[in-house]
């Protein structure tokens, strides 16, 4: 398994549908994130957790919900998400404390809510 | 709060051409900088990673400066190549939890 594993890599999901994107590192790293990519705009942070401690980003609706069970898995619940919300959704990690907590990121999993 | 701009935001190079590509950042209390390529609908890659205290890093054709008193960094890319072809994308970090993107740069190496 390499580095920050995405899935799924597409999603396409209704207004009213309830789905999650997952994420999974193999690289022993002690934080994850989530990040929101949209067309034409810089990566925008959503949510952190680092040393079992969570931080987001207070612009993030409610309708986005991370889970992050162990330090290795990250989860995105999604639930009556807007059209608006369409955009690549980018996992990464690192290890904070050492090499000056180099991000790496997984290959993304992009979401069409219609 | 920081803002990170990258100019240009689009450069076209025929191929064998060295390039430099622009990233610069309004707050100089940051605690590393990293440099990304990203390829048209995939994740980000890690090229290099600076720290506050360094003022280049190099790996292979791409070397990448750090000047802190003036808010800038560059990717200089030697000896471009159309696998070179991708989106570049700077951060700079108060820590890995506070790193801020700018927009990119387009970059396209003609054959």
């Amino acid at each position: 398994e390499t580095g920050v594993t995405q899935t799924p890599r597409h999603l396409v999901m209704g207004m009213t549908n309830k789905k999650s994107l997952k994420c999974e590192q193999h690289l022993g790293h002690n934080a994850m994130y989530w990040y929101k990519q949209s067309a034409k705009k810089p990566l925008e942070l959503m949510f952190v957790y680092s040393l079992e401690e969570r931080v987001e980003n207070n612009s993030v609706p409610s309708r986005f919900s991370p889970e992050c069970p162990n330090s290795s898995h990250l989860f995105l619940h999604l639930h009556t998400l807007q059209p608006e919300d369409s955009a690549l959704y980018l996992c990464a990690s690192s290890q904070e404390g050492t090499r000056g907590g180099e991000l790496f990121f997984g290959e993304g999993s992009r979401l069409t809510v219609l | 709060k920081q803002e990170v701009t990258q100019i240009p935001a689009a450069l076209s190079v025929p191929e064998g051409e060295n390039l430099v590509l622009n990233c610069s950042f309004t707050d100089s209390a940051i605690y590393n900088l990293q440099w990304f390529r990203q390829d048209p609908g995939k994740g980000l890659t890690s090229l290099l990673l600076i720290q506050s205290s360094q003022r280049e890093q190099t790996s292979g054709r791409l070397n990448a400066s750090l000047d802190k008193s003036s808010g800038r960094s560059t990717l200089y890319i030697a000896a471009s190549q159309p696998g070179d072809s991708a989106t570049y994308l700077c951060a700079v970090g108060g820590s890995a939890r506070q790193l801020t993107f700018g927009s990119g740069t387009q970059l396209t190496v003609l054959p």
